[in-house]
């Protein structure tokens, strides 16, 4: 596609609740990261996939945070038993891949989950 | 560990002005820093991308350098225009676990461009 593409663009869930946000890279990268950004607050990583390695999951804040990467491209980010805190955008990257040159990201235009 | 800096956090000044958007960071080990704009409530746009090899990259009324043996690079806008309006991040990617390791972000300034 032309751009990253990331679905709901808004989320309201209740608290306690599953929640699945999805990204969709540009064609063709290879790289795929998701952040957080709270409001009044910086970006926070979170997870970074490349390729075929294993993910680095090293900014996933508790274990009810998990994502995937199904056949190298679409990404799905799980949030369950979901709390207030939760409350955030959540925004998708992609890159063309390995190198430095190679390493230039591209956003999405995020989601935007609410828990009430 | 990387932390990027940001300061000051808010920024207003008159259109047609020159200005300089300031970005340090304290661990000089990245393979670039890059620039982005944000609109409220919209997603991250992408400026500019100097890689640590580079002093300086230039897009329109856009100019970023990089000093990278002093954390350091500027974002230069010139003759702004309230279309200008918009928070502004740097963010750099570091060496320190791999090519492809994450971005650290910093916090942003928020450019408020008065007509």
């Amino acid at each position: 596609g032309a751009g990253v593409s990331q679905s709901p663009s808004n989320k309201v869930t209740e608290k306690g609740k599953d929640v699945e946000l999805r990204c969709d890279p540009i064609s063709g990268h290879t790289a795929l990261y998701w952040y957080r950004q709270s409001l009044g607050q910086g970006l926070e990583f979170l997870i970074y996939f490349q390729g075929n390695s294993a993910p680095d999951k090293s900014g996933l804040p508790s274990d009810r945070f998990s994502a995937e990467r199904t056949g190298g491209s679409v990404s799905t980010l799980t949030i369950q038993r979901t709390q207030q805190e939760d409350s955030a955008v959540y925004l998708c990257a992609s890159s063309l891949g390995t190198g430095p040159m190679n390493t230039e990201a591209f956003f999405g235009q995020g989601t935007r989950l609410t828990v009430v | 560990k990387q932390e990027v800096t940001q300061i000051p956090a808010a920024l207003s000044v008159p259109e047609g002005e020159n200005l300089v958007l300031n970005c340090s960071f304290t661990d000089s080990a990245i393979y670039n820093l890059q620039w982005f704009r944000q609109d409220p409530g919209k997603g991250l746009t992408s400026l500019l991308l100097i890689q640590s090899s580079q002093r300086e990259q230039t897009s329109g009324r856009l100019n970023a350098s990089l000093d990278k043996s002093s954390g350091r690079s500027t974002l230069y806008i010139a003759a702004s225009q309230p279309g200008d309006s918009a928070t502004y991040l740097c963010a750099v990617r570091g060496m320190r676990t791999g090519a492809n390791s994450k971005l650290t972000f910093g916090k942003g300034i928020t450019l408020s461009v008065r007509p």
